[in-house]
Order: C-alpha cells, then sequence, then structure tokens
C-alpha cells in the first residue's frame, strides 16, 4: 500500500519561502512506473496542478508556467522523498497543498493521481 | 492549457435516483496511438483528498463501486452514478492527463435531494 506523508509548515509571511516534502513508502520516487505530482487546492482557483517529478534513466522536472519562475520541486532519493518549494509567496499561495502519485501501467500509460497525501493547509498572512 | 468545463456546478438527486455530470474539454483528450481517452474522474469528501473513480473515462478505479460508471470520447464525457447512496454525497472532478499542465474541471457538487 502506497503511503504519501506530507510535512511543512502551515503558516507563512508574505515573501517567504515555502518548503514543503511528501515522504513515500510502499513505492520509490525513481519508479519507472510513476510520477511525483504536487496539486494545491482554494476556493478562488479549485484544484491546480503545479508540477512533477519523474524518473526515466534521468530526472524530469515539468511545471506549470505561472509559478515556473519562483516553484522548484526536488527529489531525495536516499529519503525516498520529494520536495516543493515555492519562493515569495502571497496571499494569493494560500491552499491546501496536496502531494500525489500518477501511476503508470505496463504500457506506460498513466491511470491517473491514485494515491493522495493527506493536504497541508498553508495560510499566508502577515 | 486545455480548459475542463463541468455542468452543472451542482446538483440535488433522491437516494436511489440517477446522477449525470457531465466535463467537456477545449481540445481533444483522446490519445490516437493507443486509442484511450486521457480523462480521469474524481470524488471529493470534505476534509479529505480527491479520490480517484475513473480513468481512461470509463475504467473504474480499484474498489470503486459498479454504480459509478464513465463514458464518452474527444472532449466530452460524462460521470454516472445509476442509483445514489447517502456515501456519495461529494465533489466530483474531472480532470485531463493528454497534456501538462494536467488541468481539473471546477467541480460538481452531489446533494441529496
Amino acid at each position: 500500500q502506497v503511503q504519501l506523508l506530507q510535512s511543512g509548515p502551515g503558516l507563512m509571511k508574505p515573501a517567504q519561502t515555502l518548503s514543503l516534502t511528501c515522504a513515500i513508502s510502499g513505492d520509490s520516487v525513481s519508479s519507472s512506473s510513476a510520477a511525483w505530482n504536487w496539486i494545491r487546492q482554494s476556493p478562488s482557483r479549485g484544484l491546480e496542478w503545479l508540477g512533477r517529478t519523474y524518473y526515466r534513466s534521468k530526472w524530469y522536472y515539468d511545471y506549470t508556467v505561472s509559478l515556473k519562475n519562483r516553484l522548484s520541486i526536488n527529489s531525495d532519493t536516499s529519503k525516498n522523498q520529494f520536495s516543493l518549494q515555492l519562493n515569495s509567496v502571497t496571499p494569493e499561495d494560500t491552499a491546501v497543498y496536496y502531494c500525489a502519485r500518477d501511476y503508470y501501467d505496463s504500457s506506460r500509460y498513466s491511470l491517473g493521481f491514485d494515491y493522495w497525501g493527506r493536504g497541508t493547509l498553508v495560510t499566508v498572512s502577515s | 492549457d486545455i480548459v475542463m468545463t463541468q455542468s452543472p456546478d451542482s446538483l440535488a438527486v433522491s437516494l436511489g435516483e440517477r446522477a449525470t455530470i457531465n466535463c467537456k474539454s477545449s481540445q481533444s483528450v483522446l490519445n490516437s496511438s493507443n486509442n484511450k481517452n486521457y480523462l480521469v474522474w474524481y470524488q471529493q469528501k470534505p476534509g479529505q483528498p480527491p479520490e480517484l473513480l475513473i480513468y481512461w473515462a470509463s475504467t473504474r478505479g480499484s474498489g470503486v463501486p459498479d454504480r459509478f460508471s464513465g463514458s464518452g470520447s474527444g472532449t466530452d464525457f460524462t460521470l454516472t452514478i445509476s442509483s445514489l447512496q447517502a456515501e456519495d454525497v461529494a465533489v466530483y472532478y474531472c480532470q485531463q492527463f493528454y497534456s501538462t499542465p494536467r488541468t481539473f474541471g471546477q467541480g460538481t457538487k452531489v446533494e441529496i435531494k
């Protein structure tokens, strides 16, 4: 059974850097059958995909264009986890942040986000 | 970006009756190389993350009751709950996996009438 355990602060001040970590159990961050994603959810923007990392002989990182200048996703094979860093946060970054696994079958076709972390409510306020 | 639009925003259905949710994508999410529609449906209950219900537009996820079914192809998709149960009260989202960014619909809230 795959489990994703999220950790990170819940309260941030504007201009700070948000750092969240998603620890994986039951799978590997370097699995060739998975991609590891960050998604956030807010009343104003709904569910918003932020980016992902995956390993296919080398590491790949994809980001949503609107956050590309502020967002960084990293993978740590020694701890079997991946992380998100969002620079210069503003109140508009207030949201519940989720990590999720995107699973690929034996034919390398994505089946969707089948496992999710429980979510971290991040509030940006002065 | 592919824009996903769901309708209606909310609906109230009597217990045991059918609920139908529509999802339209701004461009086709059909992968012609494998003839699969890269469309997923999720169910989200309050305080919980979304849970995968249907992938490839019509394949039920593991453990998903057979009262949930998905249909459609190209740009138009439907999630049907054949006989609404009390535990089905939730918000339902569609999402496309055809390209990045992986965009979601705005959600449809299902309640009991």
